[in-house]
């Protein structure tokens, strides 16, 4: 699976979009972007997906640049309780794992 | 739904004793997975399963072991632990699908610390 490189840490003020980006400029044409966070260590809890296209759902929003080689996970409305480790993870298909990084601290100021 | 249920929530042990860390899911799915995350680090992949009666290693095997006997039971089993095991170790399950790519759901962990 691609490497991918994200911030050790950010701030976002509370009520604001939060934007976390991330770099996987090794990614393979069959690779998804995925994207998961962890609350002060409970269970990473899936947020979004894609290969290529845009996507939303109702946590967030993924643009995957054209190129492919970077993305960035769109909280559109940050609340304290988004406060997290978001991890952005390349993936192919099968039944393999995921291979986390460190992710991102994303703290949400009130 | 439950999802993916991990027993016991918190445990301590001493070196060389053995234990099983229960995980079980209610969604049907085909996939299974153990990681362990140390303090500061992500997850890392200890085994995997993609059936019953199917499992394989991950990046972190050693001194574990697993088995797959029913679809929603997934138990790892610590033989002899010594201090390197203690960490927090999560299970998670997935569909399996003509494309692969179907998103990892995990239970709530389970503390464990090796004395």
């Amino acid at each position: 699976d691609a490497k991918t490189t994200q911030p050790t840490s950010m701030d976002c003020a509370e009520g604001r979009a939060a934007n976390l980006p991330c770099n996987h400029s090794t990614i393979s044409g069959n690779e998804y972007v995925y994207w998961y966070r962890q609350i002060h260590s409970q269970g990473p809890q899936y947020i979004i997906h894609g290969l290529k296209n845009n996507e939303t759902n109702e946590m967030a929003s993924l643009i995957i640049t054209e190129d492919r080689k970077s993305s960035t996970l769109i909280l559109p409305h940050a609340t304290l309780r988004d406060t997290a480790v978001y991890y952005c993870i390349v993936r192919g298909g099968g039944a393999d794992g995921l291979t986390f990084g460190k992710g991102t601290h994303l703290i949400i100021q009130p | 739904n439950a999802g993916v249920t991990q027993t016991p929530k918190f445990r301590i042990l001493k070196i060389g004793q053995s234990m099983t860390l229960q995980c079980t899911q209610d969604m049907n799915h085909n996939y299974m997975y153990w990681y362990r995350q140390d303090p500061g680090m992500g997850l890392k992949l200890i085994y995997y399963s993609v059936g019953a009666g199917i499992t394989d290693k991950g990046e972190v095997p050693n001194g574990y072991n697993v088995s797959r006997s029913t679809t929603e039971d997934f138990p790892l089993r610590l033989e002899l632990a010594a201090p390197s095991q203690t960490s927090v170790y999560f299970c998670a399950s997935s569909y399996s699908s003509p494309w692969g790519n179907q998103p990892q759901h995990f239970g709530d962990g389970t503390r464990l610390s090796i004395l």
